[in-house]
């Protein structure tokens, strides 16, 4: 079936540093939401992604979209200790499929 | 309620007996979703619905699981002969429709451990 690479798995920061994690798609993607779970939480929707080479920004997170549809990151500036947990990127392919394909995550950890 | 509402949040029980999971959407949500995480892993989908039909059902991983919607509301998600790998986080999500552009509210979980 159709799978979504989430890259690092982990990531050990210190406290300021930035941090990006990838996703990848060998097939175009219909749009891409970001989600974040705590440690012992549950996953909450951060954004969607919908058109070619798009940008968002949320305060000190900055999500882009790949010219081709295939590829999006989430960068995270200056981190804090409350940006701890797994970032997962969601993706639809499109059609007539109702579920998101989630990525593997990747667990970020902050070292104050 | 004002999120998805997620029952029983641990449920603990003995290899070979049957378990029911409530899920409670958000009003208004058409679409719901089950998933299911491993500790430390990702999200597994199992089977999602559009009102009270289920398109998808090829996320179950076999046929001890089935679920179903009544009333275009709550679901139940019902494992049979529970098997010690079945343990791990049960999440549901619900969303206003059905669709690729839609964001998903996801419940608390439940917890469920085979013994």
């Amino acid at each position: 079936g159709q799978q979504v690479m989430q890259i690092p798995q982990y990531q050990h920061v210190q406290e300021g540093e930035d941090f990006t994690t990838y996703c990848n798609s060998s097939t175009t993607l219909s749009n891409i939401q970001w989600y974040k779970q705590r440690p012992g939480g549950h996953p909450v929707f951060l954004i969607q992604l919908v058109k070619s080479g798009e940008v968002k920004k949320q305060k000190r997170l900055t999500f882009q979209f790949g010219e081709a549809k295939k590829n999006s990151s989430l960068h995270i500036t200056a981190t804090q200790t409350t940006d701890v947990g797994t970032y997962f990127c969601a993706v639809n392919y499109g059609g007539s499929q109702g579920n998101l394909i989630f990525g593997k995550g990747t667990k970020l950890s902050v070292k104050p | 309620g004002a999120g998805v509402s997620q029952s029983p949040s641990n449920k603990v029980t003995e290899k070979g007996k049957d378990v029911e999971l409530r899920c409670d959407p958000i009003s208004g949500h058409t679409a719901l979703y089950w998933y299911r995480q491993s500790l430390g892993q990702g999200l597994e989908f199992l089977i999602y619905f559009q009102g009270n039909s289920a398109p998808d059902k090829s996320g179950l991983p076999s046929d001890r699981f089935s679920a179903e919607r009544t009333g275009g509301s709550v679901s139940t998600l019902t494992i049979q002969r529970t098997q010690q790998e079945d343990s791990a986080v049960y999440l549901c999500a619900s969303s206003f429709l059905q669709g690729d552009n839609q964001p998903q509210h996801f419940g608390d979980g439940t917890r469920l451990s085979i013994l």
